[in-house]
C-alpha cells in the first residue's frame, strides 16, 4: 500500500539553527499538509498546500516557517530559526481530494531543539 | 469554528471485549467528515475509519465501527474483540466544507489500554 514517507525520523538541532523536514507524499495525491504534535498534546494543523501554493495556514505558521515542493515528489517544511518551543513531532500528510477525504500521515519527524 | 471533544482521557478494556471511545463534535456546516486515527507509542498516525455527514449507514472497517448519531453530534468509535495491539492513543478528527482544503481538527485523544 502506498505511504507517505518522512525523513529524518529524528532531528536534533540547536536553538537558532535552520532545519528542513522532508516528505514524499503518496504519488497520486494532490493535497499536502503539515501538522505538529507537541509531546502529550493534540495534533495541530500548520499548513495546507495545493497546486504549488499555500491554501491555508494556521496562526502557528508564522514567518519562520515555509513550505516548498521543490520537485515532483518532495514536500518540505523549513523552520528558519528554531526555538525551544518548536520541539515537537511534525507530521506530513497527503490526501486525494480536498474535502472529507482521509489524510494519510507519514511516521513523523521528532524535532528536538536544544 | 469546528470543535472536537473527547471526554475520556483513558480507557481500559480486557482482551476480546468490545470498547467504545466517545467523540462529540460541533460545527455549523452541513457537509463534514469524521475520522478516527490511532497513534501507537511509536508515534505514527494510522487512519482507521471515516464517516461522511451524509452517509446514512454507520461506517465499518473490520473490527472498527463508527456509531454516528448526527442529531447528537456524536461519532463514537467501537472496537470489537479488542487485541493487545489495540493499546494506543486514539484521536477523533473532523473536516468540513466550511474549512479550506482538508484541514482536520483533532480532539485531545483517548489512551486505550488493553489488558490480557
Amino acid at each position: 500500500e502506498p505511504e507517505v514517507t518522512q525523513t529524518p525520523s529524528h532531528q536534533v538541532t540547536q536553538m537558532g539553527q535552520e532545519v528542513i523536514l522532508r516528505c514524499v507524499p503518496i504519488s497520486n495525491h494532490l493535497y499536502f499538509y503539515w501538522y505538529r504534535q507537541i509531546l502529550g498534546q493534540k495534533v495541530e494543523f500548520l499548513v495546507s498546500f495545493y497546486n504549488n501554493e499555500i491554501s491555508e495556514k494556521s496562526e502557528i505558521f508564522d514567518d519562520q516557517f515555509s513550505v516548498e515542493r521543490p520537485d515532483g515528489s518532495n514536500f518540505t517544511l523549513k523552520i528558519r530559526s528554531t526555538k525551544l518551543e518548536d520541539s515537537a513531532m511534525y507530521f506530513c500528510a497527503s490526501s486525494e481530494t480536498a474535502y472529507n477525504s482521509p489524510l494519510h500521515f507519514g511516521n513523523g519527524t521528532r524535532l528536538t531543539v536544544t | 469554528a469546528q470543535k472536537i471533544t473527547q471526554t475520556q482521557p483513558g480507557m481500559f478494556v480486557q482482551e476480546k471485549e468490545a470498547v467504545t471511545l466517545d467523540c462529540t463534535y460541533d460545527t455549523s456546516d452541513q457537509s463534514y467528515g469524521l475520522f478516527w486515527y490511532k497513534q501507537p507509542s511509536s508515534g505514527e498516525m494510522i487512519f482507521l475509519i471515516y464517516q461522511g455527514s451524509y452517509d446514512e449507514q454507520n461506517a465499518t472497517e473490520g473490527r472498527y465501527s463508527l456509531n454516528f448519531q448526527k442529531a447528537r453530534k456524536s461519532a463514537n468509535l467501537v472496537i470489537s474483540a479488542s487485541q493487545l495491539g489495540d493499546s494506543a492513543m486514539y484521536f477523533c478528527a473532523m473536516s468540513s466544507r466550511g474549512s479550506t482544503l482538508g484541514r482536520l481538527y483533532f480532539g485531545r485523544g483517548t489512551q486505550l489500554t488493553v489488558w490480557p
